[in-house]
This record gives structure tokens, C-alpha cells and sequence, in this order.
């Protein structure tokens, strides 16, 4: 069984670019999670899809993040413009199910360094 | 306060030794996963468990619910047992919460 696979593997850029990052996640796995990992911590959630619909995006900087998800299967993140602060690893996860046998597969990540 | 706290941050251990890590947690929780990190790679789920102990090889994990207390623990430990350690507990709202992690450095 093919895991979650993401895109790129590491990125730098200069603050004020954007960037975006890509994520497959495993054949049927309707739910789909967003993590940004900054160094030295546990995973903090961005956004939640469930199919092509968001479920949580509370924790997600509007501002300047955005995620879709369009055919409910991958999903894009962006950033734009980015900041110092975006300097993290950026993990995508799914599941097939939800409640409380739910078990998460993670993606590889992608590490991005904002200069 | 993070909803779900680990101890130690991090832990050197000789090859051989029995190593327990703990989480502690301060939410009413559906199910806790123990998953593995290692460095420059992704994170692997080690045990989802809601109530008892659960074995895999030499690892045990337990929890109390009554306490909001899990351990996990390997035994014999190898040095290809480095990695970072994280406790995740998913709340009856169906939301994870993530520990900052264990790091784990097992020397030959």
C-alpha cells in the first residue's frame, strides 16, 4: 500500500514569496490533515478535510495561508507572502477512519526554510 | 498549558537499558497514539489505545484513564531505537492534540 506522499522535500525562499506544497494521500482515505511542525515541537493542525470539505481551519493564518482540496482527493497548501516565522516542517496526514479507531498516516513532510 | 505534556524532553540511554517515557494529558480523550519520529523522516503510528496495555515487540505502552496517564516503554533498547517520541491524544471533540515529544538517544 502506497503511503502519503509529499511534495517537495525541502524548500527555501526569501520572506515576501510564496510557496506551496503538495500532498496525495493514501487511495480512500476520505479525512485529510495539515500539520505545521516548527522545530522543537509537536505537530500543530492547520486545517482538517473531510472529502473536499473543510472541517477545521481554525488554527489556519488566513492571512497569508490558504488549503484546497478540490476533487477530495490531494490537496495544495499555500503561503503567501511568507514570513520568518513560517520556517517549519509541514506534515500531511489522513485516515479512513473517524472516531475513536481513527489512526493517522503521515506524509514524509516538506521542510521549509524562510530566509 | 499544553493539553498533553511529555516527560522527560530528552533521554540518553546505554544499549540494553529499559527506557519509559510518560505523557500526561488534561482532556477527556476517545483514543491515545504513541508515534515515532525519526530525523528527517515521517511519523510513523506506533499504538492507538483507550484503555489497558498494548505490546508490539519491545514496546509496551499503557494508559490510566482514571490518572490521564500513558507510559511507553521499550525494553532492550538499540540503538536504532533513536528517534523522537510523541504522545497524541485525540479528544471526544475528535480533535488531536500533539505532545512537543521525547528525544530518544540510545548509545552502543
Amino acid at each position: 500500500e502506497a503511503g502519503v506522499a509529499q511534495s517537495p522535500r525541502y524548500k527555501i525562499i526569501e520572506k515576501r514569496q510564496s510557496v506551496a506544497f503538495w500532498c496525495n494521500p493514501i487511495s480512500g482515505h476520505a479525512t485529510l490533515y495539515w500539520y505545521q511542525q516548527i522545530l522543537g515541537q509537536g505537530p500543530k493542525l492547520l486545517i482538517q478535510f473531510q472529502n473536499n470539505g473543510v472541517v477545521d481551519d481554525s488554527q489556519l493564518p488566513k492571512d497569508r495561508f490558504s488549503a484546497e482540496r478540490l476533487k477530495g482527493v490531494d490537496s495544495t497548501l499555500k503561503i503567501q507572502p511568507a514570513k520568518l516565522e513560517d520556517s517549519a516542517v509541514y506534515l500531511c496526514a489522513s485516515s479512513s477512519l473517524q472516531g475513536v479507531g481513527e489512526k493517522l498516516f503521515f506524509g514524509s513532510g516538506t521542510q521549509l526554510s524562510v530566509l | 498549558k499544553n493539553e498533553v505534556e511529555q516527560s522527560p524532553q530528552n533521554l540518553t540511554a546505554q544499549e540494553g537499558e529499559f527506557i519509559t517515557i510518560n505523557c500526561s494529558y488534561s482532556v477527556g480523550i476517545s483514543a491515545l497514539h504513541w508515534l515515532q519520529q525519526h530525523p528527517g523522516g515521517g511519523i510513523v503510528s506506533l499504538f492507538m489505545l483507550s484503555s489497558g496495555k498494548k505490546k508490539h515487540g519491545r514496546l509496551i505502552a499503557t494508559i490510566n484513564i482514571q490518572e490521564k496517564h500513558s507510559s511507553l516503554h521499550i525494553t532492550a533498547s538499540h540503538p536504532r531505537d533513536s528517534a523522537v517520541y510523541i504522545c497524541a491524544v485525540k479528544n471526544t471533540g475528535n480533535q488531536f492534540y500533539f505532545g512537543t515529544g521525547t528525544s530518544l538517544t540510545v548509545i552502543p
